[in-house]
């Protein structure tokens, strides 16, 4: 099993660009997460899925939409990129509920110019 | 642990001795806490978990203490190894609530040979 990957590693946008970020697990997961990791801010949650077809509000959804058309895919949208938007990318499944383990994905560096 | 403007709190620890990562949480209703290490480049990986009805739990080599009175976790490391060094968060949420896991800022675990 690959686990929880990410695509891409890294990228460069320009304020105003939009771009998708890709999560995908192969672990059957019902729960996916989207987070971001700032200095001294430890991981925040931008939005969630609870299934296939469903998405959620995290604590800091907005500038950013999420879709989650199949099981194990959860994709991350950024329509106009800003400078506030530079941060690392996490996703990660969990089984079911956030009370199962949680497995990451290795991180997406985004900075916006 | 919690941080210092945009730097993260450091503990230094030898090669072979014991480690305690403190963790202060922020909400009294929470009642279910975790333990995530975080490599250098890498997304966190779940360590060890415990629920508010108990105080202690231990797993190979790491032990965490939950002081509900003060609001207080802790990971303790046993005989630590160059491969310990990393960040620790502790996550905290509400199992019957919104299920939303909140992780703290992280600590530095820097290992000295």
């Amino acid at each position: 099993n690959a686990g929880v990957t990410q695509t891409p590693k890294f990228r460069v946008l320009k304020t105003g660009q939009s771009m998708t970020l890709l999560c995908a697990q192969d672990m059957n997961h019902e729960y996916m997460y989207w987070y971001r990791q700032d200095p001294g801010m430890g991981l925040r949650l931008i939005h969630y899925s609870v299934g296939e077809g469903t998405t959620a509000k995290g604590e800091v959804p907005d500038g950013y939409n999420v879709s989650r058309l199949k099981k194990q895919n959860f994709l991350l949208g950024l329509e106009s990129a800003a400078p506030s938007q530079t941060s690392v990318y996490f996703c990660a499944s969990s089984r079911w509920r956030s009370t199962d383990t949680q497995y990451f994905g290795p991180g997406t560096r985004l900075t916006v110019l | 642990g919690e941080s210092v403007g945009l730097h993260l709190p450091t503990l230094s620890v030898q090669e072979g001795d014991n480690s305690i990562i403190n963790c202060a949480y922020s909400n009294s209703a929470s009642d279910y806490f975790i333990w995530y290490k975080q490599e250098s480049g890498k997304g966190p990986q779940f360590i060890i978990d415990i629920r508010s009805n108990m105080d202690k739990r231990q797993g190979q080599r790491v032990t965490v203490l939950l002081n509900k009175t003060v609001k207080h976790l802790s990971l303790q490391i046993a005989a630590t190894q160059p491969g310990d060094s990393a960040v620790y968060f502790c996550a905290e949420l509400r199992m019957n609530r919104d299920d939303k896991i909140i992780f703290g800022k992280g600590t530095r675990l820097h290992i000295l040979p």
